[in-house]
């Protein structure tokens, strides 16, 4: 199963220019989530969606853009990349619904740099 | 004030000892409590979720103290395995996994 797909896994980005991050999830999740990790920070939320057509902001949504078009895809674009930018981005999928055997499924990071 | 505070660490423990993870939640309003493991350069990984009566799942033992706003995580007979960084989560939202608060993680090396 591949359960939730980043690509890429790496990427090195001059400042100022814009790119797109991936997440596919094939669980038929309606949730997903874009988060981003640094050291001693912690994951902070970016932005989330609870369904096609439905996102919203996350705690830092500054300088990010996201979209639901279909269930499986979740894009994270930078529309002008910045140094402060540079982190190790997760997107992270789940159900709603499970109770308290809920579980938010992750993908392999990108790990990102702005020059 | 983080709205998840958790020791830092590392704990550096031998093979076979018991060592506890504590973490403190700032919003009250908190509804689902997990923790989540993190091996190094990984992605995050659900351990166990955290019910309010506590709960067991082989060596691991999680309590949650609504009152205090406080979760813990109980290794015992620790194996090198287990080496990783625990971290605890919180949301707002009952019943799912979504829109999570994550603490910064404890780092837990386990060592022969």
């Amino acid at each position: 199963n591949a359960g939730v797909t980043q690509t890429p896994k790496f990427q090195v980005l001059k400042t100022g220019q814009s790119m797109t991050l991936q997440c596919a999830q094939d669980m038929n999740h309606e949730y997903m989530s874009w988060y981003r990790q640094d050291p001693g920070m912690g994951l902070r939320l970016i932005h989330y969606s609870v369904g096609a057509g439905i996102t919203d902001q996350g705690e830092v949504p500054n300088g990010y853009n996201v979209s639901r078009s279909t269930t499986e895809d979740f894009p994270l674009r930078l529309l002008s990349a910045a140094p402060s930018q540079t982190s190790v981005y997760f997107c992270a999928s789940s159900s709603p619904g499970q109770g308290l055997n809920t579980e938010a499924f992750f993908g392999q990071g990108t790990r990102l740099t702005v020059v | 004030r983080k709205e998840v505070e958790q020791d830092p660490g590392p704990f550096n423990v031998p093979e076979g000892a018991t060592v506890a993870f504590n973490c403190t939640y700032s919003n009250s309003a908190s509804q689902s409590f997990f923790w989540y493991r993190q091996d190094c350069r990984k992605e995050p990984k659900l351990l166990m979720s955290v019910y309010s009566s506590g709960n067991e799942d082989g060596r691991f033992t999680a309590q949650l103290n609504r009152a205090s706003q406080y979760i813990s995580l109980l290794i015992r007979d620790s194996k090198l395995s287990d080496s990783a960084t625990y971290l605890c989560v919180v949301t707002a939202w009952p019943g799912t996994a979504s829109k999570l608060t994550f603490g910064t993680g404890t780092r837990l090396q386990v060592t022969l």
